[in-house]
């Protein structure tokens, strides 16, 4: 069964330093991979997502993740960490040939210092 | 704009009574979850559904049941024998292969 593995429940980082959040993900293929952020009581919302295109990929808020198969790797970085940066952090996966179903990491909770 | 509305946003239930959680989306998705989210863990999947009529236990199904009558809507009851139901709850919603779920901003549950 496909499994994604988020090490790190907690981190924390200075305003302005490197954000990296870490994500494994466990596939013989490459599937579907995605980060969502968590603002408290709201819903979840999509930062972005890698889809066999480019292994770089850009989302919202400065955020980016690269893609690397041969680590199962998808971490999520942000250069310089913004107070409004504080979240949970989800990565997701979904095989290519499993149907609509994400199998969801256990969440990375960003905490920024100021 | 399209997206997904769960009321309440609070829910405050007695012991022993149901409660139904609305979810309602005008994004035209065929797929449909209810997600359990606990403090400082994950999100559990309790009910799933691919397309009208038609739904799917998850992870932690027990005590709660959903029906399916309406591709906008898919209605999650916490009925009294879900012995710990105080949570938050989320629905999300889905497009397509490669496309990712959309989430409703969630409705917190409180046994009182």
């Amino acid at each position: 069964a496909q499994s994604v593995t988020q090490l790190g429940s907690h981190v924390s980082v200075s305003e302005g330093a490197l954000v990296l959040l870490r994500c494994n993900y466990s596939s013989s293929v490459p599937p579907y991979l995605f980060w969502y952020v968590q603002y408290p009581n709201q819903g979840l919302q999509l930062l972005l997502k890698y889809t066999s295109a480019a292994t770089l990929v850009k989302g919202i808020n400065g955020f980016e993740a690269e893609f690397k198969k041969s680590e199962t790797s998808f971490h999520l970085t942000k250069p310089s960490a913004h107070m409004s940066d504080a979240a949970e952090y989800f990565c997701a996966v979904r095989p290519l040939n499993a149907g609509n179903m994400l199998t969801f990491g256990g969440g990375t909770r960003l905490m920024v210092k100021p | 704009d399209g997206g997904i509305t769960q009321s309440p946003k609070y829910l405050f239930r007695k012991e022993g009574q149901n409660v139904t959680l609305s979810c309602e989306q005008n994004l035209n998705h065929d797929a449909m979850y209810w997600y359990r989210q606990d403090p400082g863990q994950g999100l559990r999947l309790i009910y799933y559904s691919q397309i009208v009529n038609d739904f799917q236990k998850g992870d932690i199904a027990e005590g709660y049941s959903v029906s399916r009558e309406k591709k906008e809507s898919f209605p999650l009851t916490v009925t009294s024998a879900q012995k710990n139901p105080t949570a938050f709850y989320l629905c999300a919603s889905h497009r397509g292969p490669s496309g990712g779920y959309t989430f409703g901003s969630g409705t917190r549950l409180t046994v009182v």
